[in-house]
Order: structure tokens, then sequence, then C-alpha cells
């Protein structure tokens, strides 16, 4: 079936320390997203990538989907508390359905 | 304000009974979708739709139904054949533009089995 794994399930970091969380598809997908979900709150879409070995940034925020469209990773430089929450990529298989990853819970040690 | 609107936020209910979780969205968006999510866990789909009176089964979409008579309106129904309804559940709605599709979610409903 069409499946989208992510790791890692968790992640501790100390507060300034660098994350990164990684999506593998076994097979190409039509484009990627990435969503932060706060504790207790919903996710809330942070951006989508399309072509393959595309690289955007946002501020603090790296995303990158491989060159087949088969993987992608989301890197936060210089982690803040402001970062903590679980970070979900989703797949597009072509077809209008998303397939979300099971998650990387990101927690902060001050 | 624009956005997806769920209600209730909270919701108990009894063992063998139905229960209907609204969606509604004012953002004229064609396709919403319904998920799951279990503690720690990811979204899992229900059931989407792309278009007004069309909608197609997700991967857990046994034990619950949906309709799509209106554009803003995605009610989901919980029926007493969903063996295990205590979750999270997550109504969205897709902007579709030529730079990509945007999802947005609502807040959620917390639904509890007692």
């Amino acid at each position: 079936g069409q499946q989208v794994m992510q790791i890692p399930q968790y992640q501790h970091v100390q507060e300034g320390e660098d994350f990164t969380t990684y999506c593998n598809s076994s097979t190409t997908l039509s484009n990627i997203q990435w969503y932060k979900q706060r504790p207790g709150g919903h996710p809330v879409f942070l951006i989508q990538l399309v072509k393959s070995g595309e690289v955007k940034k946002q501020k603090r925020l790296t995303f990158q989907f491989g060159e087949a469209k088969k993987n992608s990773s989301l890197h936060i430089t210089a982690t803040q508390t402001t970062d903590v929450g679980t970070y979900f990529c989703a797949g597009n298989f072509g077809n209008e359905k998303l397939t979300f990853g099971t998650g990387t819970r990101l927690t902060i040690i001050p | 304000d624009g956005g997806i609107t769920q209600s209730p936020k909270y919701l108990f209910r009894k063992e063998g009974q139905n229960v209907t979780l609204s969606c509604e969205q004012n953002l004229n968006h064609d396709a919403m979708y319904w998920y799951r999510q279990d503690p720690g866990q990811g979204l899992r789909l229900i059931y989407y739709s792309q278009i007004v009176n069309d909608f197609q089964k997700g991967d857990i979409a046994e034990g619950y139904s949906v309709s799509r008579e209106k554009k803003e309106s995605f009610p989901l129904t919980v029926t007493s054949a969903q063996k295990n309804p205590t979750a999270f559940y997550l109504c969205a709605s897709i902007a579709r533009s030529r730079g990509g599709n945007t999802i947005y979610f609502g807040e959620g409903s917390w639904l509890t089995v007692v």
C-alpha cells in the first residue's frame, strides 16, 4: 500500500541544538507537505514541496525533497522552546488523498 | 472570521450510540477531509469529499458515515459499529492553487466512549 514512514518517533534536544526529521515513501510522491502540531492543538500547514530536489527555507527551518521524490526532511537549526511539538509529513500520491507519516515529537531541554 | 469550525469540541458517548460531529467551512473550498488521531500517533484518513454530493472512503472508513449535501458542510457520523471510537477527530479542507494545495484543519473534536 501507499505508506509514508517517518523517523524518529521522538527527539529530545538541548535548546540551541539542531533537529532533523525524515520521511520516506516506497513509491514516488507527486508532492509532500509538512505540518506542525503543538501539544493539545491541531496540525498547522508549514510548507509544500513539489519539485524533485527542491529545497525551501523558512527562517530556521529547511525543507528538502529528494531527487527521486520518495523522501523528504525537515531540519531546524538552533532549536528554541517555541519549536516544541509534533512534526508531520504528508505525502500526496497523485490521487488527492494525503497520507500522513506517524510524526516526530520534539521536546526541548532548556 | 474565515475558517473551519468543528463542533462539539468535547463529546461523550455511551456504547451503542451513534454520534455526529459537525464540520463547517466558509472558505469556499471544494475538498474536505476527516481524519482520526489516536494519542501519540499520526493522522489516519476516514473519508474525503472532493465535491458536493460525492465522497470516498479513506483508509479506516469502517464504522463511520458522511454526507456532503452542501459545499460548506461535511458531517461525520460515528456509528455503533465503530469498535474503538475514542479519539481526536480532525476535519480539514483544501485550498487548491497553481503553487499547490494547502490543507486547513479545524480545531478538532475529542470523542470519548463511556
